[in-house]
C-alpha cells in the first residue's frame, strides 16, 4: 500500500485559494489517489477522486502530475466552515479499505 | 440525499461488558465498513463485509469484535467484552464497491466511552 506524505498543519485566510500537496512516491498503477475532509466529531467525508491529470467538480480541484508520485488539492476562495483536516488517501481498488493517515489540519482565519 | 446514520450517538460501559453499535447504511450500496477513531488519533480501519461476509479486517479487529447485517438494512459492531482502550469514535462507512469512483459514505459515528 503506498504511502502517503502531507504537511500536518497549514494556515489561511477567508477568500484565498489553498493548496495541499501530498506525496506517495510509491503509487502503483492500479491506485486512485482520493481525499476526504473531516470536521471536529464528524466523519470523513469525500472530497474529490482523480487517476491522472486533473479533476475538478464544484468543491475542489485534484492535480495530478504525469509521473503521478504528488498529487495536489486545490479549494478555491476558502471560508471559515473549510476550516477542517484534509485526507490523502491511495485507493487500490472500489471497495476496498481506506487507509488514513494524519492529514492537514487546515485553519482558515477571517 | 441519503445518508448512513447511527445509533446510540454516545454510548457508555464498563469495562468488561458488551456493546453492540448499530448503523443503517445507504440502501443500495454493497459494501459495509466499520472504522474508529481514538481521540486526536488518526481513523483506523477496522472490518470491510460484502456479500455477507468480512471480505478484509485489520489487526485491531480480533476475536472481541464481530460485524452482522441481521436484515436487509440494519449493520452492527459488537465488542464482547470492552476494554478502557476501546474508547474511540466508532464509524460506519457505505459504498457501491464498483464504478470510478471509490466513495464511502461515513456516518455521524458512536462515541464508546469505556469506564
Amino acid at each position: 500500500l503506498a504511502k502517503t506524505t502531507q504537511p500536518i498543519s497549514m494556515d489561511s485566510y477567508e477568500g484565498q485559494e489553498v493548496n495541499i500537496t501530498c506525496s506517495h512516491n510509491n503509487i502503483a498503477t492500479n491506485d486512485y489517489i482520493t481525499w476526504y475532509q473531516q470536521f471536529p466529531s464528524q466523519g470523513p467525508r469525500f472530497i474529490i477522486q482523480g487517476y491522472k491529470t486533473k479533476v475538478t467538480n464544484e468543491v475542489a480541484s485534484l492535480f495530478i502530475p504525469a509521473d503521478r508520485k504528488s498529487s495536489t488539492l486545490s479549494l478555491p476562495r476558502v471560508s471559515l466552515s473549510d476550516t477542517a483536516v484534509y485526507y490523502c488517501l491511495v485507493v487500490f481498488n472500489a471497495g476496498n479499505m481506506l487507509t488514513f493517515g494524519g492529514g492537514t489540519r487546515l485553519m482558515v482565519k477571517p | 440525499e441519503p445518508e448512513v446514520t447511527q445509533t446510540p450517538s454516545h454510548q457508555v460501559t464498563q469495562m468488561g461488558q458488551e456493546v453492540i453499535l448499530r448503523c443503517v447504511p445507504i440502501s443500495n450500496h454493497l459494501y459495509f465498513y466499520w472504522y474508529r477513531q481514538i481521540l486526536g488519533q488518526k481513523v483506523e480501519f477496522l472490518v470491510s463485509f460484502y456479500n455477507n461476509e468480512i471480505s478484509e479486517k485489520s489487526e485491531i479487529f480480533d476475536d472481541q469484535f464481530s460485524v452482522e447485517r441481521p436484515d436487509g438494512s440494519n449493520f452492527t459492531l459488537k465488542i464482547r467484552s470492552t476494554k478502557l482502550e476501546d474508547s474511540a469514535m466508532y464509524f460506519c462507512a457505505s459504498g457501491r464497491g464498483s464504478g470510478a469512483i471509490n466513495e464511502q459514505f461515513f456516518g455521524p459515528g458512536t462515541r464508546l466511552t469505556v469506564l
